[in-house]
């Protein structure tokens, strides 16, 4: 079974600009999640999509959004980038319903200038 | 608010011995508890859980502790190997969410020397 993958692994931007970051789940996963690691803050949750639904929103700002597909695929977007956005975004799927155990892609690492 | 706390950030331990990693968390609505190992460049790969129902669970050379009077969880990994030498994160989740959400301790560093 293919593992969670993300697109693209390594994306630099300008303060200002906007980015895309693409996460496809596990085969039959219909959880996605997303967190944000930095050195300072360690890894944070973003939110969660479940069914095309955000289910859970962390402490973030409105510049971060994301949505699900219908195919579970899920994308997370950050707008007016601010150099403290540089990170490693990882994305995380789990199974039907309440399941504890994610399982994590390897990450989008983000550098803003 | 650090709701889930790893105060070791490093760790170094002998090939073949023990390496005991520790994890303390304050919210009490926590009741699923997991370890992820992380190397650098990839993201966390899913260890060993816990529920909270339980104070013990092994899987192989890993084995997790739960001590809910004192909201501390622990992982043994016996013996230890240097392929081991990773960073290990504690995670945990409470019921009342409506879905899926961990909140992760910071890390802790194990290097497994040979």
């Amino acid at each position: 079974k293919a593992g969670v993958t993300q697109t693209p692994r390594y994306l630099i931007k300008t303060r200002g600009q906007q980015v895309t970051l693409s996460c496809s789940p596990i085969s039959g996963h219909r959880s996605v999640s997303w967190y944000q690691q930095t050195p300072g803050q360690g890894l944070q949750f973003l939110f969660e999509y479940f069914s095309e639904t955000q289910r859970n929103k962390g402490n973030f700002p409105g510049r971060f959004s994301g949505r699900q597909f219908s195919n579970s695929r899920s994308e997370m977007n950050v707008s007016t980038l601010e150099l403290g956005d540089s990170a490693l975004y990882l994305c995380a799927s789990s199974g039907l319903g309440h399941s504890y155990e994610q399982y994590f892609g390897p990450g989008t690492r983000l550098t803003v200038t | 608010d650090q709701q889930v706390k790893q105060n070791s950030p490093s760790l170094s331990v002998q090939e073949g011995r023990i390496s005991i990693l520790n994890c303390d968390y304050t919210n009490s609505m926590f009741d699923y508890f997991l370890w992820y190992k992380k190397y650098p460049a990839e993201g966390p790969t899913f260890l060993i859980s816990i529920s909270s129902i339980k104070d013990k669970n092994e899987d192989g050379r890993f084995t997790v502790f739960l001590n809910k009077s004192a909201k501390h969880l622990s992982l043994h990994i016996v013996p230890s190997q240097p392929g081991d030498s990773a960073v290990y994160f504690c995670a945990a989740s409470a019921r009342n969410n409506a879905g899926n959400m961990l909140t992760f301790g910071g890390g802790t560093r194990l290097m497994v020397k040979p």
